[in-house]
Protein backbone atom coordinates (compact mmCIF):
# COMPACT_ATOMS: atom_id res chain seq x y z
CA UNK A 1 0.00 0.00 0.00
CA UNK A 2 1.14 3.16 -1.31
CA UNK A 3 -0.54 5.41 0.90
CA UNK A 4 -2.43 7.16 -2.16
CA UNK A 5 -5.86 6.74 -2.61
CA UNK A 6 -8.37 6.87 -5.60
CA UNK A 7 -11.63 6.68 -5.90
CA UNK A 8 -13.25 4.92 -7.85
CA UNK A 9 -12.19 1.92 -8.63
CA UNK A 10 -13.80 1.40 -11.69
CA UNK A 11 -15.92 3.98 -13.67
CA UNK A 12 -18.49 2.98 -16.71
CA UNK A 13 -20.32 5.39 -18.04
CA UNK A 14 -21.89 6.43 -21.42
CA UNK A 15 -20.18 9.21 -24.39
CA UNK A 16 -20.62 12.45 -23.96
CA UNK A 17 -20.99 12.18 -20.49
CA UNK A 18 -18.63 13.89 -17.31
CA UNK A 19 -16.80 12.49 -14.65
CA UNK A 20 -14.53 12.78 -11.68
CA UNK A 21 -11.54 11.39 -10.17
CA UNK A 22 -10.64 11.60 -6.83
CA UNK A 23 -7.00 11.36 -5.51
CA UNK A 24 -5.85 11.76 -2.20
CA UNK A 25 -2.19 11.98 -1.43
CA UNK A 26 0.29 10.09 0.61
CA UNK A 27 0.35 12.23 4.41
CA UNK A 28 2.57 15.30 4.12
CA UNK A 29 2.71 14.81 -0.33
CA UNK A 30 2.11 18.52 -1.32
CA UNK A 31 2.47 17.40 -5.05
CA UNK A 32 0.34 15.27 -6.82
CA UNK A 33 0.60 13.75 -10.24
CA UNK A 34 -2.47 12.59 -12.75
CA UNK A 35 -1.27 10.05 -15.76
CA UNK A 36 -3.31 7.71 -18.11
CA UNK A 37 -2.59 4.49 -18.87
CA UNK A 38 -3.91 3.00 -22.56
CA UNK A 39 -3.61 0.05 -25.14
CA UNK A 40 -2.24 2.52 -27.24
CA UNK A 41 -0.67 5.48 -26.17
CA UNK A 42 0.91 3.62 -23.02
CA UNK A 43 1.25 5.73 -19.54
CA UNK A 44 1.29 9.24 -20.43
CA UNK A 45 1.55 12.41 -17.80
CA UNK A 46 -1.41 14.81 -17.34
CA UNK A 47 -0.93 17.33 -15.13
CA UNK A 48 0.95 18.02 -12.05
CA UNK A 49 -0.28 20.36 -8.80
CA UNK A 50 1.82 21.62 -6.26
CA UNK A 51 0.05 22.95 -2.80
CA UNK A 52 -2.83 23.58 -4.66
CA UNK A 53 -1.20 25.17 -8.30
CA UNK A 54 -0.83 23.43 -11.01
CA UNK A 55 2.98 23.17 -11.78
CA UNK A 56 3.27 21.28 -15.06
CA UNK A 57 1.07 20.31 -17.91
CA UNK A 58 1.67 16.95 -20.06
CA UNK A 59 -0.47 15.71 -22.68
CA UNK A 60 -3.76 16.55 -21.75
CA UNK A 61 -6.72 17.49 -23.74
CA UNK A 62 -8.68 21.09 -23.15
CA UNK A 63 -11.70 18.55 -22.48
CA UNK A 64 -9.92 17.03 -19.16
CA UNK A 65 -8.75 19.53 -16.19
CA UNK A 66 -8.07 19.12 -12.51
CA UNK A 67 -7.47 20.65 -9.44
CA UNK A 68 -5.41 20.46 -6.06
CA UNK A 69 -7.72 21.38 -3.14
CA UNK A 70 -6.86 23.51 0.25
CA UNK A 71 -6.70 19.57 1.80
CA UNK A 72 -4.10 18.65 -0.65
CA UNK A 73 -6.72 15.65 -2.56
CA UNK A 74 -7.15 16.46 -6.24
CA UNK A 75 -9.86 15.69 -8.98
CA UNK A 76 -9.94 15.13 -12.30
CA UNK A 77 -12.76 16.16 -14.09
CA UNK A 78 -13.43 14.34 -17.68
CA UNK A 79 -16.05 15.73 -19.88
CA UNK A 80 -17.19 14.67 -22.70
CA UNK A 81 -15.96 11.70 -22.97
CA UNK A 82 -15.17 9.35 -26.28
CA UNK A 83 -14.60 5.90 -26.53
CA UNK A 84 -10.87 6.85 -26.63
CA UNK A 85 -10.75 8.14 -23.17
CA UNK A 86 -11.31 4.56 -21.97
CA UNK A 87 -8.15 3.84 -19.70
CA UNK A 88 -6.31 3.41 -16.24
CA UNK A 89 -6.23 6.61 -14.77
CA UNK A 90 -3.16 7.07 -11.77
CA UNK A 91 -3.16 9.38 -9.52
CA UNK A 92 1.08 9.87 -8.06
CA UNK A 93 1.99 11.92 -5.01
CA UNK A 94 5.30 12.95 -4.10
CA UNK A 95 6.74 15.13 -0.68
CA UNK A 96 8.56 18.03 -3.39
CA UNK A 97 6.94 19.29 -6.93
CA UNK A 98 10.71 19.07 -8.67
CA UNK A 99 13.19 16.75 -10.04
CA UNK A 100 14.81 14.52 -7.56
CA UNK A 101 11.71 13.10 -5.60
CA UNK A 102 10.22 9.64 -5.56
CA UNK A 103 6.72 9.17 -6.52
CA UNK A 104 4.44 6.84 -5.26
CA UNK A 105 1.36 5.73 -7.33
CA UNK A 106 -2.55 4.91 -6.27
CA UNK A 107 -4.09 1.97 -7.44
CA UNK A 108 -5.77 3.73 -10.31
CA UNK A 109 -9.15 4.02 -11.63
CA UNK A 110 -10.36 2.19 -14.51
CA UNK A 111 -12.17 4.31 -16.62
CA UNK A 112 -14.55 2.47 -19.60
CA UNK A 113 -16.48 4.42 -21.84
CA UNK A 114 -19.04 3.07 -23.71
CA UNK B 1 11.38 15.78 -26.51
CA UNK B 2 12.25 13.77 -24.26
CA UNK B 3 11.30 10.01 -24.84
CA UNK B 4 12.22 6.85 -23.48
CA UNK B 5 12.33 3.57 -25.62
CA UNK B 6 11.93 -0.11 -24.45
CA UNK B 7 13.42 -2.53 -26.54
CA UNK B 8 11.66 -5.77 -25.38
CA UNK B 9 7.78 -5.51 -25.89
CA UNK B 10 7.42 -9.10 -24.40
CA UNK B 11 9.52 -11.89 -22.95
CA UNK B 12 8.70 -15.46 -21.80
CA UNK B 13 11.38 -16.90 -19.87
CA UNK B 14 11.60 -20.12 -17.91
CA UNK B 15 11.87 -20.02 -14.07
CA UNK B 16 15.97 -19.62 -12.95
CA UNK B 17 16.57 -17.82 -16.42
CA UNK B 18 18.37 -14.71 -16.03
CA UNK B 19 16.90 -11.48 -17.40
CA UNK B 20 17.93 -8.32 -19.04
CA UNK B 21 15.15 -5.62 -19.94
CA UNK B 22 16.29 -2.50 -22.56
CA UNK B 23 15.69 0.81 -21.83
CA UNK B 24 17.25 3.51 -23.32
CA UNK B 25 16.58 7.73 -23.38
CA UNK B 26 16.55 10.60 -25.29
CA UNK B 27 17.83 13.83 -22.97
CA UNK B 28 21.34 15.50 -23.22
CA UNK B 29 20.88 16.42 -19.91
CA UNK B 30 21.06 15.48 -16.33
CA UNK B 31 18.49 12.59 -15.23
CA UNK B 32 17.08 10.54 -13.01
CA UNK B 33 16.26 6.63 -13.64
CA UNK B 34 13.65 4.40 -12.53
CA UNK B 35 12.36 1.03 -12.96
CA UNK B 36 8.85 0.20 -12.21
CA UNK B 37 7.12 -2.65 -12.14
CA UNK B 38 3.18 -3.43 -12.09
CA UNK B 39 2.29 -6.99 -11.47
CA UNK B 40 -1.46 -8.05 -12.85
CA UNK B 41 -3.99 -6.14 -11.63
CA UNK B 42 -1.73 -4.02 -9.26
CA UNK B 43 -0.79 -0.18 -9.29
CA UNK B 44 2.64 0.79 -10.16
CA UNK B 45 5.59 -0.12 -7.60
CA UNK B 46 8.96 1.44 -7.54
CA UNK B 47 11.57 -1.60 -8.39
CA UNK B 48 14.69 0.90 -8.19
CA UNK B 49 16.15 4.37 -9.09
CA UNK B 50 19.02 5.97 -9.85
CA UNK B 51 20.04 9.24 -8.98
CA UNK B 52 23.37 10.20 -8.63
CA UNK B 53 26.55 8.21 -7.72
CA UNK B 54 27.46 4.23 -8.15
CA UNK B 55 25.62 3.89 -11.33
CA UNK B 56 25.09 0.30 -10.47
CA UNK B 57 21.67 0.35 -8.56
CA UNK B 58 20.28 -2.45 -6.44
CA UNK B 59 16.56 -2.71 -6.27
CA UNK B 60 14.21 -4.94 -4.25
CA UNK B 61 13.47 -8.46 -5.07
CA UNK B 62 16.83 -9.10 -6.24
CA UNK B 63 16.73 -6.44 -9.37
CA UNK B 64 19.75 -4.15 -10.16
CA UNK B 65 20.01 -1.68 -12.93
CA UNK B 66 23.03 -0.08 -14.53
CA UNK B 67 23.19 3.73 -15.96
CA UNK B 68 25.64 4.07 -18.76
CA UNK B 69 25.55 7.74 -19.49
CA UNK B 70 27.49 7.29 -22.57
CA UNK B 71 25.00 4.60 -24.57
CA UNK B 72 22.04 6.14 -22.42
CA UNK B 73 20.76 3.25 -21.22
CA UNK B 74 19.17 2.13 -17.98
CA UNK B 75 19.14 -1.61 -18.07
CA UNK B 76 16.98 -3.92 -15.57
CA UNK B 77 18.86 -7.67 -14.48
CA UNK B 78 18.09 -10.11 -12.31
CA UNK B 79 20.01 -13.38 -12.05
CA UNK B 80 17.51 -15.41 -11.93
CA UNK B 81 14.26 -14.98 -11.86
CA UNK B 82 10.69 -16.90 -10.51
CA UNK B 83 7.21 -17.15 -11.40
CA UNK B 84 6.33 -14.43 -9.07
CA UNK B 85 7.90 -11.97 -11.33
CA UNK B 86 5.34 -12.01 -13.66
CA UNK B 87 4.40 -8.74 -15.02
CA UNK B 88 4.83 -5.49 -16.68
CA UNK B 89 7.67 -3.53 -16.19
CA UNK B 90 8.14 0.27 -16.90
CA UNK B 91 11.36 2.32 -17.18
CA UNK B 92 11.01 5.91 -16.90
CA UNK B 93 12.77 9.06 -16.80
CA UNK B 94 12.51 12.37 -14.62
CA UNK B 95 15.06 15.01 -16.93
CA UNK B 96 16.54 18.10 -15.17
CA UNK B 97 16.01 21.08 -16.78
CA UNK B 98 12.31 20.97 -17.48
CA UNK B 99 10.98 23.29 -15.96
CA UNK B 100 12.21 21.74 -12.18
CA UNK B 101 9.09 18.99 -12.40
CA UNK B 102 9.08 15.66 -11.47
CA UNK B 103 6.41 14.27 -13.95
CA UNK B 104 7.69 10.92 -15.57
CA UNK B 105 8.06 10.10 -18.96
CA UNK B 106 7.52 6.28 -19.32
CA UNK B 107 8.55 4.08 -21.60
CA UNK B 108 6.24 1.33 -23.54
CA UNK B 109 6.38 -0.91 -20.64
CA UNK B 110 7.65 -4.57 -21.01
CA UNK B 111 5.52 -7.74 -19.79
CA UNK B 112 7.61 -10.27 -18.88
CA UNK B 113 6.01 -14.01 -18.75
CA UNK B 114 7.76 -16.68 -16.54
CA UNK B 115 6.99 -20.11 -17.15
CA UNK B 116 7.37 -22.61 -13.85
Amino acid sequence: DSGVTQTPKHLITATGQRVTLRCSPRSGDLSVYWYQQSLDQGLQFLIQYYNGEERAKGNILERFSAQQFPDLHSELNLSSLELGDSALYFCASSSHPGTGYEQYFGPGTRLTVT
Amino acid sequence: AQSVSQHNHHVILSEAASLELGCNYSYGGTVNLFWYVQYPGQHLQLLLKYFSGDPLVKGIKGFEAEFIKSKFSFNLRKPSVQWSDTAEYFCAVNAYGSGNTGKLIFGQGTTLQVKP
